[in-house]
């Protein structure tokens, strides 16, 4: 079975101080690993795919790299409007469900 | 052009009713998905529909049921209810649901047993 492990749970930052966040994947042929934002009281949005191990995607304070094991979800000098909850998810072969980590809560304060 | 869009957007249920959730997808999407979303978790999945057709099912128990109409949109309906099953109900949907589409998620149905 599919399991993603996100950490840290929670991730306090001052405004502008750069951090990562991690997301940990067990999955039979990886089709695809996603990133989404998700804020209080609304659905998570989408943020980037990754399909395959060294790939990257940018948008802007928002970088995700992916490694066979794991993917990163760097923030560069992160804003206020940055604080969110951030979730990861996979996808395996012939699965159409999409597979979540718990998440991690980012607080930016300025 | 609209996202996914669901209703109602909050509900207050007892146990033992029976519940209908609504999704209408985006534009040109065929396929949606359900999840359920209890706090301080990520979504967990329940159903994903494609022209109509039940693609996927995850461990769910049966009081769980769901359907999509010719117009693409999708009822998600759940029996005899459960404190348990209060929580945000999330629909999603992608062009074709192929498995490496992104899926697209509605602001879902905050749904309280009491």
């Amino acid at each position: 079975e599919d399991q993603v492990t996100q950490s840290p749970e929670a991730l306090r930052l001052q405004e502008g101080e750069s951090s990562s966040l991690n997301c940990s994947y067990t999955v039979s042929g990886l089709r695809g690993l996603f990133w989404y934002r998700q804020d209080p009281g609304k659905g998570p949005e989408f943020l980037f795919t990754l399909y395959s191990a060294g790939e990257e995607k940018e948008k802007e304070r928002l970088k995700a790299t992916l490694t066979k094991k794991e993917s990163f979800l760097h923030i560069t000098a992160p804003k206020p409007e940055d604080s969110a909850t951030y979730l990861c998810a996979v996808r395996g072969s012939n699965d159409y469900k999409l597979s979540f980590g718990a998440g991690t809560t980012v607080t930016v304060r300025a | 052009d609209a996202g996914v869009t669901q209703s109602p957007t909050h509900l207050i249920k007892t146990r033992g009713q029976h519940v209908t959730l609504r999704c209408s997808p985006i534009s040109g999407h065929k396929s949606v998905s359900w999840y359920q979303q209890v706090l301080g978790q990520g979504p967990q999945f329940i159903f994903q529909y494609y022209e109509k057709e039940e693609r996927g099912r995850g461990n769910f128990p049966d009081r769980f049921s769901a359907r999509q109409f010719p117009n693409y949109s999708s009822e998600l309906n759940v029996n005899a209810l459960l404190l348990g099953d209060s929580a945000l109900y999330l629909c999603a949907s992608s062009q074709q649901g192929d498995v490496a589409e992104p899926q697209h998620f509605g602001d879902g149905t905050r749904l309280s047993i009491l």
